[in-house]
């Protein structure tokens, strides 16, 4: 059972270059959540999808762009990375459903450095 | 807005002793309680939840009670093991919402 999985693992950017992280669910989940994670912030909010063909902004979304595919895969691209984006960056999905609550299952995680 | 306050860390501990993690929150209305932990190297996982007041959510020997009248939800565990050892988040959901707020995390070091 993979759940939620993200590619690449690790990148090393040059500022100015481009990426787009992958990342796919199995579990049939509408929802889907990009995150960042730095050092004594937690997690920011980045995008999320609350279901096929919708995105919306979350906390920190300035630099990014972002494709729900389909229901299974929500991509997150940097146009031109810029050392500020040096993070762990996470994916998420969540069934969201009122019977079991915002419950998210997460990635184990793409590590991104930009020089 | 809605936020989550945790403790600072590292909580650093010896096997067996006791430990609390900290949480407050600031919410407009009734949100659910989340503690997520982190291994090294891992994504986040749920550890244990709690939808309403006066709900105890507990998962392999960690609990937490959501304090409406503290805006509470501390984390506790009787007897910690070094395998215990992880970062840990309290986050939030209001109801009928997309999105969970986090915490900061608190990084625990359980030492042998």
């Amino acid at each position: 059972n993979a759940g939620v999985t993200q590619t690449p693992k690790f990148q090393v950017l040059k500022t100015g270059q481009s990426m787009t992280l992958q990342c796919a669910q199995d579990m049939n989940h509408n929802s889907m959540y990009w995150y960042r994670q730095d050092p004594g912030m937690g997690l920011r909010l980045i995008y999320y999808s609350a279901s096929e063909g919708t995105t919306d902004k979350g906390e920190v979304p300035n630099g990014y762009n972002v494709s729900r595919l389909n229901k299974r895969e929500f991509s997150l691209r940097l146009e031109s990375a810029a050392p500020s984006q040096t993070s762990v960056y996470f994916c998420a999905s969540s069934e969201n459903s009122l019977a079991v609550g915002n419950i998210q299952y997460f990635g184990a995680g793409t590590r991104l450095s930009v020089l | 807005g809605d936020s989550v306050t945790q403790m600072e860390g590292p909580v650093t501990l010896s096997e067996e002793a006791f430990l609390t993690i900290n949480c407050t929150y600031t919410a407009t209305g009734y949100p659910s309680l989340f503690w997520y932990v982190q291994y090294p190297g891992e994504g986040l996982q749920l550890l244990l939840k709690a939808t309403k007041a006066d709900d105890k959510g507990s998962n392999k020997g960690f609990e937490a009670t959501y304090r409406k009248e503290t805006t509470s939800f501390h984390l506790e565990k009787g007897s910690v093991q070094v395998s215990d050892s992880a970062v840990y988040f309290c986050a939030l959901s209001e109801y009928n919402t997309d999105k969970l707020i986090f915490g900061t995390g608190t990084r625990l070091q359980v030492f042998p």
